[in-house]
């Protein structure tokens, strides 16, 4: 299946500061890519969709001023989580679709994980 | 709105015995079904999908699943388990507007040796 990577996979900061999460389709075009968060023994939350080009949608009570999402390019969206905080410590999985077919599946990458002091 | 269930917080089953993970769903129009499997500290791995046709789905590891459009139901299943299955494993859904997919909870598999 196609390959979808996420750097840094781990990352640890301090709080206030800003962190940039990559997600990359390596094999593929990702005309939609979507950023999702994980807590711990918890399903996946949607936090936003991205279309090649355009501004993200943001789900309801995700705070699109702290949670910038680029989407610049077929292979790449990033995910900056701004002026970070303790409660935003959690594991960010993105993930890609390959065209705008809705019945594709869509391919995940292996998540990072974001702790903040 | 779309919904996901998994009924089962976790599922324990003897290696070599079948296995059933539950799923149900709940969406507007035809559904496009997805099981996933996640290792610890992993992302996500594609297991099988069902989007139209035979209701019964093959998909990776020997897993399938049965589309039962009556009782909106999308079980994952395997006829004998291994100790390698051992995982979380999530059903997932998406309406025919091509919206993300919706998750449920997950369900943790066990598989005992």
């Amino acid at each position: 299946g196609a390959v979808v990577s996420q750097h840094p996979s781990w990352v640890i900061c301090k709080s206030g500061t800003s962190v940039k999460i990559e997600c990359r389709s390596l094999d593929f075009q990702a005309t939609t890519m979507f950023w999702y968060r994980q807590f711990p023994k918890q399903s996946l939350m949607l936090m936003a969709t991205s279309n090649e080009g355009s501004k993200a949608t943001y789900e309801q009570g995700v705070e699109k001023d702290k949670f910038l999402i680029n989407h610049a390019s077929l292979t790449l969206s990033t995910l900056t989580v701004t002026s970070a905080h303790p409660e935003d410590s959690s594991f960010y999985i993105c993930s890609a679709r390959e065209g705008g077919v809705s019945w594709n599946e869509q391919f995940f990458g292996p998540g990072t994980r974001l702790t903040v002091l | 709105a779309q919904s996901v269930a998994q009924p089962e917080d976790q599922v324990n089953v003897a290696e070599g015995n079948p296995l059933t993970v539950k799923c149900t769903y709940s969406v507007s129009g035809n559904p496009y079904l997805f099981w996933y499997v996640q290792y610890p500290n992993r992302g996500l791995q594609f297991l099988l999908k069902y989007i139209t046709g035979d209701n019964l789905v093959k998909g990776s590891y020997g897993f399938e699943a049965e589309f039962n459009k009556s009782q909106t139901s999308f079980h994952l299943k395997k006829p004998s388990a291994l100790v390698s299955d051992s995982a979380l494993y999530f059903c997932a859904v998406r309406d025919q507007a091509g919206t993300a997919l919706i998750f449920g909870k997950g369900t943790t598999l066990s598989v005992s040796s």
